[in-house]
């Protein structure tokens, strides 16, 4: 199956340092990426969506100077992370959607993750 | 994008099959059903998905009764493994929508 890698699995950093969490579908192609935001016992919450070759578009809230996306290919999305704060730590998860013809309805693929820890 | 309901946490025991029940009273017509199953620190996994009556795969079924305002996730035979938080989301059929989560529910399996 289809399968969206993400790295580092794990970071922890400095508060005021910058962060760059990458997301690679590894077998398939993807045009649309979306990022989310986990924090603990709580559901995901999108932050945004990446479209390949255009800027993302972001939800309500979330600050684009801070959370820096770039969607430069067709298998590689990035977040960025600037200046980052302790309340910035979270999970961060990031989903590919798949191209072409799927298995299901708007059949899309997660990562494992990315811990962020902000000290 | 419909709103969906679930109950926040549920508990069974090994071996016994589990039914989790997701309201989406204001579902449109063009919306499908999607189960994602999510363990801790992990990405969401797709367990099935649905736009009427019955569907069932290598892992569960989906029962949706035909005013499709509810669905049921059913899980035979679960086990401890099967311990993970559990999210309904209905989505527009009609092209390329964002995915929202609602706060899924949290099955605890008990040995």
């Amino acid at each position: 199956g289809a399968v969206v890698s993400q790295h580092p699995s794990r970071v922890i950093c400095k508060s005021g340092t910058s962060v760059k969490i990458e997301c690679r579908s590894l077998d398939f192609q993807a045009t649309t990426m979306f990022w989310y935001r986990q924090f603990p016992k709580q559901s995901l919450m999108l932050m945004a969506t990446s479209n390949e070759g255009s800027k993302a578009t972001y939800e309500q809230g979330v600050e684009k100077d801070k959370f820096l996306i770039n969607h430069a290919s067709l298998t590689l999305s990035t977040l960025t992370v600037t200046s980052a704060h302790p309340e910035d730590s979270s999970f961060y998860i990031c989903s590919a959607r798949v191209v072409g013809p799927a298995r299901f309805f708007d059949e899309q693929f997660f990562g494992p993750g990315t811990r962020l820890t902000v000290l | 994008l419909a709103k969906t309901t679930q109950p926040i946490s549920m508990d069974s025991y090994e071996g016994q099959e589990v039914n989790i029940t997701c309201s989406h009273n204001n579902i449109a017509t063009n919306d499908y059903i999607t189960w994602y199953q999510q363990f801790p620190s992990q990405g969401p996994r797709f367990i099935i998905q649905g736009y009427k009556t019955k569907v069932t795969n290598e892992v569960a079924s989906l029962f949706i009764p035909a005013d499709r305002k509810s669905s049921t996730l059913s899980l035979p035979r679960v086990s401890l493994s099967d311990t993970a938080v559990y999210y309904c989301l209905v989505g527009d059929g009609g092209g390329y929508q964002k995915v929202t989560f609602g706060i899924g529910t949290k099955l605890q399996v008990i040995p």
